[in-house]
């Protein structure tokens, strides 16, 4: 199975700041990764497809990057209502494993 | 509007069964696979089982193989997840997933459900 690795598991940064999150894959998953965005008591939104292509109404200052096994993601002026949890997820098979999260907050 | 629907999550006691059924509607059903994740309290996300939009071709996590069963039944837009054997450790939200294709590759999920909670406790 393909394991996904994310760090940090926890970051605080201030509003206005830039904020990168990274993942890794146990072995190369081309592109084929996802982000998704959760806060507490809802269900994950995607966010970033094919680790790259922004999802439709999701605001410009995300971003993704990467190929093989090794993905960021990249929030550009973090804004309050991106405190969230937020996961990796290889879609390069069926069983389609996601990181253990990656909390954001605010300082 | 893709709109998805869980249903039939609750308490059982261990070794009980559930149905637990996601209704989508705003989308062709029939032509995107469908997979259940779940998340138990306070953890991450895990993927449960997937099926491909005919039905054909179902996939489940180790862990509840020979215990669960995906099925759907696209005359009526409606994914199922039958689970039999309930432990405490499948205590979790249920989430009922949209993926982007037909096959359940790549494992996308571009709409999620509500979520409905299963609580297995005596």
């Amino acid at each position: 199975d393909i394991q996904m690795t994310q760090s940090p598991s926890t970051l605080s940064a201030s509003v206005g700041d830039r904020v990168t999150i990274t993942c890794r894959a146990s072995q190369s998953i081309s592109n084929w990764l996802a982000w998704y965005q959760q806060k507490p008591g809802k269900a994950p939104k995607l966010l970033i497809y094919k680790a790259s292509s922004l999802e439709s109404g999701v605001p410009s200052r995300f971003s993704g990057s990467g190929s093989g096994t090794e993905f960021t993601l990249t929030i550009n002026s973090l804004q309050p209502a991106d405190c969230a949890t937020y996961y990796c997820q290889q879609c390069n098979t069926y069983s389609g494993t996601f990181g253990q999260g990656t909390k954001v907050e605010i300082k | 509007e893709v709109q998805l629907l869980e249903s039939g999550g609750g308490l059982v006691q261990p070794g009980g069964s559930l149905r637990l059924s996601c209704e989508g509607s705003g989308f062709t059903f029939n032509i995107y696979a469908m997979n259940w994740v779940r998340q138990a309290p306070g953890k991450g996300l895990e993927w449960v089982s997937g099926i491909s939009g005919s039905g054909g071709s179902t996939y489940y996590t180790d862990s509840v193989k020979g215990r669960f069963t995906i099925s759907r039944d696209n005359s009526k837009n409606t994914l199922y997840l039958q689970m039999n054997s309930l432990r405490a450790e499948d205590t979790a939200v249920y989430y009922c997933a949209k993926l982007g294709d037909i096959g359940v590759i790549p494992a996308v999920v571009f709409y999620w459900g509500q979520g409905t909670l299963v609580t297995v406790s005596s």
